[in-house]
């Protein structure tokens, strides 16, 4: 069964880059099926897409988060991973690796979610 | 961007009663539009994709109907595990991917 994880620090400094990697179990981030995605939800509130890439490395990004994302894939590790940059405390959100399908618009929903995991920016 | 507003923002409901959330889009997004039920402290599931469509393993009770910009999620007989919050996601455009602000569904 497929699954998400996603790791990383969950206290990053203001000012500084919030990096967090999915891994993806029983599956790979080398499918031509799917396209891979960082989803997040600060405390209280709702949820904002911020980016999605393809195995291919093909990226589509959030055009308000566009000049401080990068999401690269790594297809040997079956992982994906998010590096924001120049945080504040507005980026405190629990962040979510998800995907969804090839075919736009078709299947551009998400079907599989990680669990989430909480990033702080404070000092 | 194309915006999504949900209604109502909370709704107080009973155990077993109809209940009605509904999705607008700021423009037509033809039947692009998913739902998605959010648990406290867990991520979203998948409830509705293509406006109508359930997504499988998701019990009948729910509903999704709607085209263009106007889009409702019904749960026909409200269950003890229906008690969340509920959000929309239209997926017509990509720059970027929007979700509605949610729907939370509170015991009466």
């Amino acid at each position: 069964q497929l699954q998400l994880q996603e790791s990383g620090p969950g206290l990053v400094k203001p000012s500084e880059t919030l990096s967090l990697t999915c891994t993806v179990s029983g599956g790979s981030t080398g499918s031509n099926d799917y396209y891979w995605d960082w989803i997040r939800q600060p405390p209280g509130k709702g949820l904002e897409w911020i980016g999605s890439i393809y195995y291919s490395g093909n990226t589509y990004y959030n055009p308000s988060l566009r000049s401080r994302v990068t999401i690269s894939v790594d297809t040997s590790k079956s992982q994906f991973s998010l590096k924001l940059s120049s945080v504040t405390a507005a980026d405190t959100a629990v962040y979510y690796c998800a995907r969804h399908g090839y075919t736009w618009p078709v299947n551009w929903n998400f079907d599989l979610w990680g669990r989430g995991t909480l990033v702080t920016v404070s000092s | 961007d194309i915006q999504m507003t949900q209604s109502p923002s909370t709704l107080s409901a009973s155990v077993g009663d109809r209940v009605t959330i509904t999705c607008r889009a700021s423009q037509s997004i033809n039947t692009w539009l998913a739902w998605y039920q959010q648990k406290p402290g867990r991520a979203p599931n998948l409830l509705i994709y293509k406006a109508s469509s359930l997504e499988s393993g998701v019990p009948s009770r729910f509903r999704g109907s709607g085209s263009g910009t106007e889009f409702t999620l019904t749960i026909s007989s409200l269950q003890p595990d229906d008690f969340a919050t509920y959000y929309c996601q239209q997926y017509e455009s990509y720059s970027p991917l929007t979700f509605g602000g949610g729907t939370k569904v509170e015991i009466k």
